[in-house]
């Protein structure tokens, strides 16, 4: 089933958030396979984190990641406007497919 | 650099069978390389992972959706593709094609055509 992210997490301009992404031994806590993946309206996921804590070439160090036990966390700091989006979080499983995170929307105030 | 785009009617009606195609550039279907992807986006909602295909011809699929998903690969043509029967309105959705390189040790999906919009109605 579906990984667990808090539906809706706000911010100012310039603080920090963190969304969580809760899932069991089977993807989450089993696997350092965990991906982040921002989504603007209307278009295409775009990769943030993956491997639990790694940033592809051209995202900003102003994001992070981590993992503790079953629970992920990504981590925005220094809050700007242009991170305002919907997020998902992801993981491979023991069975050998991909689960998604139900996504969290998150509004920079 | 891998491209994905897919490729499908726009419009299907309830009871019958979605078909969709992804054409893959920069890349070959049967390198070996990937495993690839359908994921589907329902309006306002999240995303679902359908199901994967490997050159080889091996499945894996979304236990809620396998009974009626098939997907395939097209090596002439360097494309993969969806069927998904007996649709209903819940079907309806954006359905993205995507890959990963797992037999490359590398475990997230990095590569996203940019989605096509299915209705399923009368």
């Amino acid at each position: 089933s579906a990984l667990t992210q808090p539906a809706s997490v706000s911010g100012s301009p310039g603080q920090s958030i963190t969304i969580s992404c809760t899932g069991t031994s089977n993807d989450v806590g089993g696997y350092n396979s965990v991906s982040w993946y921002q989504q603007n309206p209307g278009k295409a996921p775009k990769l943030m984190i993956y491997d639990v804590s790694v940033r592809p070439s051209g995202v900003s160090n102003r994001f992070s990641g981590s993992k503790s036990g079953s629970t992920a966390s990504l981590t925005i700091s220094g809050l700007q406007a242009e991170d305002e989006a919907d997020y998902y979080c992801s993981s491979y499983t023991t069975s050998t497919t991909w689960v998604f995170g139900g996504g969290t929307k998150l509004t920079v105030l | 650099q891998v491209q994905l785009q897919e490729s499908g009617p726009g419009l299907v009606k309830p009871s019958e069978t979605l078909s969709l195609t992804c054409s893959v550039s920069g890349g070959s279907v049967s390198s070996g390389s990937y495993y690839w992807s359908w994921i589907r986006q329902p309006p306002g909602k999240g995303l679902e992972w359908i199901g994967c295909i490997y050159y080889t011809g091996s499945t894996n699929y979304n236990p809620s959706l396998k009974s009626r998903v098939t997907t395939s690969v097209d090596t002439p043509k360097n494309q993969f593709s969806l069927k998904l029967n007996s649709v209903t309105a819940a079907d309806t959705a954006v359905y993205y094609c995507a890959a990963d390189r797992r037999p490359s040790g590398i475990y997230f999906l990095g590569y996203w055509g940019q989605g096509l919009l299915v209705t399923v109605s009368s």
